[in-house]
């Protein structure tokens, strides 16, 4: 059974750093494409960044919002996933969630295609003075 | 403002069948894949439909997604009291990240 659980959370001042940790089970994590997802208090989900395998490359993506403030990490001996979050904002309020990317190859385009198959539990971070 | 639109609310009776609609663009629906994830009250996203229309295994048949240009359409079929949720569709956009709708917050009456 795949399980994605987070921890770390909680209340910060704005300025401060945070740092949220996803352990993976029930699939290998090495090959696993991984990003964070955000829901702000009564909103939508928003995209935060993405983080590629090892042999993919390992690189990452952000959105423009977190750009430069918040990384992304993995530590595979670990089958855990990170966010570092730095500088915070009161917009950064919201709660985080780690999601697996799925694939699959598109044949057709000659791309492979992707989704978030399994999400982790949530995590809520409050930035308030 | 959500890159993709759906509309903020829906609603049915149990037993009728209920569209949602998501309108996006070239660089995100027009040229890639589009999913769909239900998320019930207080609990974490689920991935309800994939790649346009591909349900993954454990997903009922009542829930069906189509995709044509830049929009596309999650349709629920034989209403039930427990599809009462938000339901959010997703695509990558060619800038380099993943986009959502606002969210259809579905109503059964």
């Amino acid at each position: 059974e795949v399980q994605l659980v987070q921890s770390g959370g909680g209340l910060v001042k704005p300025g401060g750093s945070l740092r949220l940790s996803c352990a993976a089970s029930g699939f290998t994590f090495s090959n696993a494409w991984m990003s964070w997802v955000r829901q702000a208090p009564g909103k939508g989900l928003e995209w935060v960044g993405r983080i590629k395998s090892k042999t993919d490359g390992g690189t990452t993506d952000y959105a423009a919002p977190v750009k430069g403030r918040f990384t992304i990490s993995r530590d595979d001996s670990k089958n855990t996933l990170y966010l570092q979050m730095n500088s915070l904002k009161t917009e950064d309020t919201a709660v985080y969630y780690c999601t697996s990317q799925g694939s699959y190859y598109d044949f057709w385009s000659g791309q492979y295609r992707y989704y978030f198959d399994f999400w982790g539990q949530g995590t809520l971070v409050t930035v308030s003075s | 403002q959500s890159v993709l639109t759906q509309p903020p609310s829906a609603s049915g009776t149990p037993g009728q069948r209920v569209t949602i609609s998501c309108s996006g663009s070239s660089s995100n629906i027009g040229s890639n894949i589009v999913n769909w994830y239900q998320q019930l009250p207080g609990t974490a996203p689920k991935l309800l439909i994939y790649s346009n229309n591909q349900r993954p295994s454990g997903v009922p048949d009542r829930f069906s997604g189509s995709k044509s240009g830049t929009s596309a359409s999650l349709a629920i079929s034989g209403l039930q009291s427990e599809d009462e949720a938000d339901y959010y569709c997703a695509a990558w956009d060619d800038s380099l990240n993943w986009v959502f709708g606002g969210g259809t917050k579905l109503t059964v009456l």
